[in-house]
């Protein structure tokens, strides 16, 4: 199984820069997502990490650091519509069966 | 990205009922389904994992014979919830993976049991 840890909340102002950390354990990593949640909204999806380094994709990036079980989503420009919960999930392969495991997501409030 | 559909998105009954929820793959083949079930200000939890034509595998402490989840074909699973109880209430997410690709969620249901 995996244990993920990542804050339970952050504030930030609204044009500046936010980076959510995320570490985990696992003894079958494959792959981490990071994922947005606004409130009473399913999940979408922002970024995919397998391989070591950094992905970005508009004004979000998103960093992975295998060995040291750690990975971080970065938030430029920060926008008022960016108030959400950010949601950090590993892909395990225990078992053969590619479970993705969500962390308790991290809350992130932007104000003007 | 692919695209999830879910229905009801919102849903009230009275307790003793059963509610049936749908998770639908619109644009591709999903292998496999997973369930989830979020309280408020908490993460997703697994609830069980279906795979097309056999049986669904649940987590540990999920009963199997009041969340019955049924995944008949490729592009449709289902998730019963028999003789539901208030604290059945809760916001339930299917999401569906084609092959490798990273799982796509529906817009879940919000379930409240009166």
């Amino acid at each position: 199984g995996q244990n993920i840890d990542q804050p339970t909340e952050m504030t930030a102002t609204e044009g500046a820069i936010v980076q959510i950390n995320c570490t985990y354990q696992t003894s079958g990593f494959n792959g981490l997502f990071w994922y947005q949640q606004h409130a009473g909204e399913a999940p979408t999806f922002l970024s995919y990490n397998v391989l070591d380094g950094l992905e970005e994709k508009g004004r979000f990036s998103s960093f992975l650091s295998r060995s040291k079980g750690y990975s971080y989503l970065l938030l430029k420009e920060l926008q008022m519509k960016d108030s959400a919960s950010y949601l950090c999930a590993v892909r395990d392969t225990t078992g053969g069966s590619y479970i993705p495991t969500f962390g308790r997501g991290t809350s992130l409030i932007v104000h003007p | 990205g692919a695209v999830v559909s879910q229905h009801p998105s919102r849903v009230i009954c009275k307790s003793g009922t059963s509610v049936k929820i749908e998770c639908r793959s619109l644009d591709f083949q999903a292998t496999t389904m997973f369930w989830y079930r979020q309280f408020p200000k908490q993460s997703l939890m697994l609830m069980a994992t279906s795979n097309e034509g056999s049986k669904a595998t649940y987590e540990q402490g999920v009963e199997k014979d009041k969340f019955l989840i049924n995944h008949a074909s490729l592009t449709l699973s289902t998730l019963t919830v028999t003789s539901a109880h208030p604290e059945d209430s809760s916001f339930y997410i299917c999401s569906a993976r084609d092959g490798w690709t990273e799982a796509f969620f529906g817009q879940g249901t919000r379930l409240t049991v009166v």
